[in-house]
């Protein structure tokens, strides 16, 4: 079974800086799919990156970007020019490319708690 | 409709009662997944649902949960004789596609307390 570790349960940040936040997992799957996802307080989880493992180049959305470290097993998400908005708990998730067994649903990580200091 | 819904999104029930939960997808999804969050923790599988087939409910924690998806959209996830280990997050997702990189749109979560 895959397993999802994010090892900083909270993060600081100030207003405007970059802040960078780990995930590693394990697997013994050669392809599969990453993801990191954010929930707001009291709000719905949103997806906020995704990343194929058979893809070496890190995938990029605005101000938030990953380094997909393939054979280190390490996923972790860059977030520049941070704002008061991106204060949330962030989950790290994978997905296998398989069906089936649990594989159609996300392993997430216990997820990182995000604060902005303005 | 514009994202996923559940209803309620609070519940308390006595140990021992039976609850339902609800869960609406966005329309046309195929979709629809059930996770368990407990707090402070990430969410976990439960159960996938493509169209009204359950094709995987091997994260159901006992025999007393069960889901259905009888016509392909709305999805109830019941819980039976509920003890105080079901108190959670329950959140709904839903996706256009099966597997890949496709997207979860995720709906509020339902709050359940077991007192």
């Amino acid at each position: 079974a895959q397993t999802v570790t994010q090892s900083q349960p909270e993060m600081s940040v100030q207003e405007a800086e970059t802040v960078t936040l780990s995930c590693t997992y394990d697997t013994s799957e050669s392809d599969y799919y990453l993801f990191w996802y954010k929930q707001p307080p009291s709000r719905q989880m949103i997806l906020v990156i995704r990343q194929e493992a058979y893809k070496q180049q890190n995938a990029t959305e605005n101000r938030f970007s990953v380094n997909f470290q393939k054979a280190a097993k390490s996923f972790s998400l860059k977030i520049s020019d941070s704002q008061l908005g991106d204060a949330a708990m962030y989950f790290c998730a994978y997905r296998s490319r398989i069906s089936g067994g649990g594989a159609d649903g996300l392993t997430f990580g216990k997820g990182t708690h995000l604060i902005i200091q303005p | 409709g514009a994202g996923v819904s559940q209803s309620p999104r609070y519940k308390v029930a006595k140990r021992g009662q039976d609850v339902a939960l609800r869960c609406d997808p966005i329309s046309g999804h195929v979709s629809l997944f059930w996770y368990q969050q407990a707090l402070g923790q990430g969410p976990e599988f439960l159960t996938y649902f493509q169209n009204e087939a359950q094709l995987d409910k091997s994260g159901l924690p006992s025999d007393r949960f069960f889901a259905e998806r009888p016509e392909g959209s709305v999805s109830t996830l019941k819980i039976q004789r509920t003890q105080q280990e079901d108190s959670a997050v329950y959140l709904c997702a839903s996706s256009a596609m099966r597997g890949g990189l496709y997207e979860q749109y995720f709906g509020p979560g339902t709050r359940l307390t077991v007192t």
